[in-house]
Formats: C-alpha cells, structure tokens, sequence
C-alpha cells in the first residue's frame, strides 16, 4: 500500500525566502505525482503535474522534481510572498486513477 | 480549465438528521467522480469511486449505508449522510475526471459539514 509522507508539517518563513516542501513516497512505481495547494476551508488547486517519465515541472515561482528511484519528490517556491501562505499537498497516483495524499505542509509566509 | 462545484459549501445540522451533498462538473461530462473526506490538518482520505450508472465502489471501512451516492448523470454526483451524528462532522471534497484516458482529476471547493 502506497504512503507518502511530507515533511515538514509545517513551516514559517519571512518574506523572500527560497523554501524547500519534501514529499516522499514507498512504493516507487507510480504513474505521477501532482502537488496542489489548498487554502483554508477551500478545496484543491492543483499547481504542477509530474509523470513518472518526467524529472521536473516548473510553473513561474514554483518548481518540482521528482526521483522515483529514492520515492522522493520536491516543490521548490522561489522568493515567497504572503500569498503563498496555505497547505502544500502532494499526491502520488500508482496504477489506478486514485491518488493517495500526503498529509501536507502547512506554510505561513509573513511579511 | 475545468470546473467542478459543489453545494452547499458548507452546512450544521442536528444529530440524527441526512445531509445532501451535490457535486457538479461545469463545463465536461464527468463519467467517474470521486468522493473524499478530510479531518483537521490529516490528509485526503477517499471514501467511494461513482461512476455513472452504476454503483459506487467504496473503500474499506467506509459504510456505505451511512455515504449513499449516487451518480444519475454525467454532470452530477450526490453524497447523502443518512443519520449523521458529530463523528460525521468533516471536510468533503469531491473530484471528477472526464473519460477513462484522462490523467487529471478536478477537484471541487469542498463541503464543510458540521454535525451538533
């Protein structure tokens, strides 16, 4: 049974700062990964999909990568702002078209 | 892109009573959605499978006297929590995907039931 894991739970950073949200998976054959972001009380918004054939995505600020080999995936938010203050969540989805969730990061980012 | 939305958005009702919760897809026929259930600060946790015109698939532990679905069209999904009591109280999130080939599921705004 696949477990992802996110590391860290949550995190608080100044303003500007280049951040580093860690998702790790245990099964590494998987189909892709997707991190979505998620306010309070709202639903998905889903920001980079990766395929297993893929190393990387990158979407203005953000980047992710993905090693499938160590079951790693990381999102990469370059200079912070306010607005990026939510719940990181990444999903991993093996053979079938349901994805298991991490439990997510949960990142203030304060002026 | 496309949109899934979900009604109500939020809803507080007594112990004992059944709660309807309406998942659309907008703008696509959804032929599989999907339903899931999220407490504080934990992870998204999926509770069924409905594809249209057909039963929906639950998961394990799941009851699926207590989650009735139903899936009557290619644009909408209902969850009905019969009897609902405050362990009910939660987060639901539904998602859709629009043929069998597609990789992307889109996710609705969530539904915040509160259960006294």
């Amino acid at each position: 049974k696949q477990e992802v894991t996110q590391i860290p739970a949550a995190l608080s950073v100044p303003e500007g700062e280049n951040l580093v949200l860690n998702c790790s998976f245990t099964d590494s054959a998987i189909y892709n990964l997707q991190w979505f972001r998620q306010d309070p009380g709202k639903g998905l918004t889903s920001l980079l999909l990766i395929q297993s054939s893929q190393r990387e995505q990158t979407s203005g600020r953000l980047n992710a990568s993905l090693d499938k080999s160590s079951g790693r995936s990381t999102l990469y938010i370059a200079a912070s702002q306010p607005g990026d203050s939510a719940t990181y969540l990444c999903a991993v989805r093996g053979g079938s078209y349901i994805p298991t969730f991490g439990r997510g990061t949960s990142l203030i980012v304060h002026p | 892109g496309a949109v899934v939305s979900q009604h109500p958005s939020w809803v507080i009702c007594k112990s004992g009573t059944s709660v309807k919760i309406e998942c659309r897809s907008l703008d696509f026929q959804a032929t599989t959605m999907f339903w899931y259930r999220q407490f504080p600060k934990q992870s998204l946790m999926l509770m069924a499978t409905s594809n249209e015109g057909s039963k929906a698939t639950y998961e394990q532990g799941v009851e699926k006297d207590k989650f009735l679905i139903n899936h009557a069209s290619l644009t909408l999904s209902t969850l009905t929590v019969t009897s609902a009591h405050p362990e009910d109280s939660s987060f639901y999130i539904c998602s859709a995907k629009e043929r069998e080939a597609s990789d992307t599921q889109y996710f609705g705004p969530g539904t915040r039931l509160t259960v006294l």
